[in-house]
């Protein structure tokens, strides 16, 4: 059965600290692995994105990796904000029945505080 | 170039009643996925529609049905509404070819009384 997992479920860190949140999947085949985050009450935002042969993949102050022969994934977050506050949510896409689907973890919740 | 937008934002029924959601997808777009997220969980796959067909489905009875439209914007129905089907129902927008890359609208809070 396809899982993405996804550790800790919550976190809380001061402002201007970093933080690196976790992900773990047994989706097969493999296709793509993509970082949301997601505000309350809000739909997710795309962060990142990364297919098999890519192991590192930055956006501003969020960089994720990816091991795609552990099946693990990392965010982390550098000099963390206020507005970093929200869940972070690991989507692993993989092959099935000719189609791509999509596996949601079930995020992590991250609240920096001043 | 407008995303993908969902209508209405927020919705209050009543148990028994039925409601629909809307989305347009983001331009160029051709699949239009739909989800449910309970409040502190991640968000359940409902079904998925590309030409006009349902053409994938997750563990959901038969009260939720949807349609897409010739110009691919989508509505999901559910019917004989519970307290359990509170929730965001997001929809999600991608290309039929690279759906791993999926762009979602902002959610229409669903509560159900």
């Amino acid at each position: 059965k396809n899982q993405v997992e996804q550790s800790p479920q919550s976190l809380i860190i001061l402002e201007g600290k970093n933080c690196t949140l976790q992900c773990n999947y047994t989706v097969s085949p493999f296709s793509n692995l993509r970082w949301y985050k997601q505000d309350t009450g809000r739909g997710p935002v795309s962060l990142t994105i990364m297919t098999f042969s890519e192991n590192t993949k930055s956006n501003g102050r969020y960089t994720a990796t990816l091991d795609a022969d552990t099946k693990q994934s990392s965010l982390h977050i550098t000099a963390s904000q206020l507005s970093d506050s929200a869940s972070y949510i690991c989507v692993v896409g993989g092959l099935g029945g000719g189609y791509q689907k999509v596996t949601f973890g079930t995020g992590t919740k991250l609240q920096v505080i001043p | 170039d407008a995303g993908v937008t969902q209508s209405p934002t927020h919705l209050i029924k009543t148990r028994g009643q039925q409601v629909t959601l809307r989305c347009s997808p983001k331009s160029g777009h051709d699949t239009v996925s739909w989800y449910q997220q309970a409040l502190g969980q991640g968000p359940q796959f409902i079904f998925q529609y590309y030409e006009e067909e349902e053409r994938q489905r997750g563990n959901f009875p038969d009260r939720f049905s949807g349609h897409q439209f010739p110009n691919y914007s989508s509505e999901l129905n559910v019917n004989a509404l519970l307290l359990g089907d509170s929730a965001l129902y997001l929809c999600a927008s991608s290309l039929s070819g690279d759906l791993g890359k999926l762009f979602f609208g902002s959610g229409t809070q669903l509560s159900v009384l």
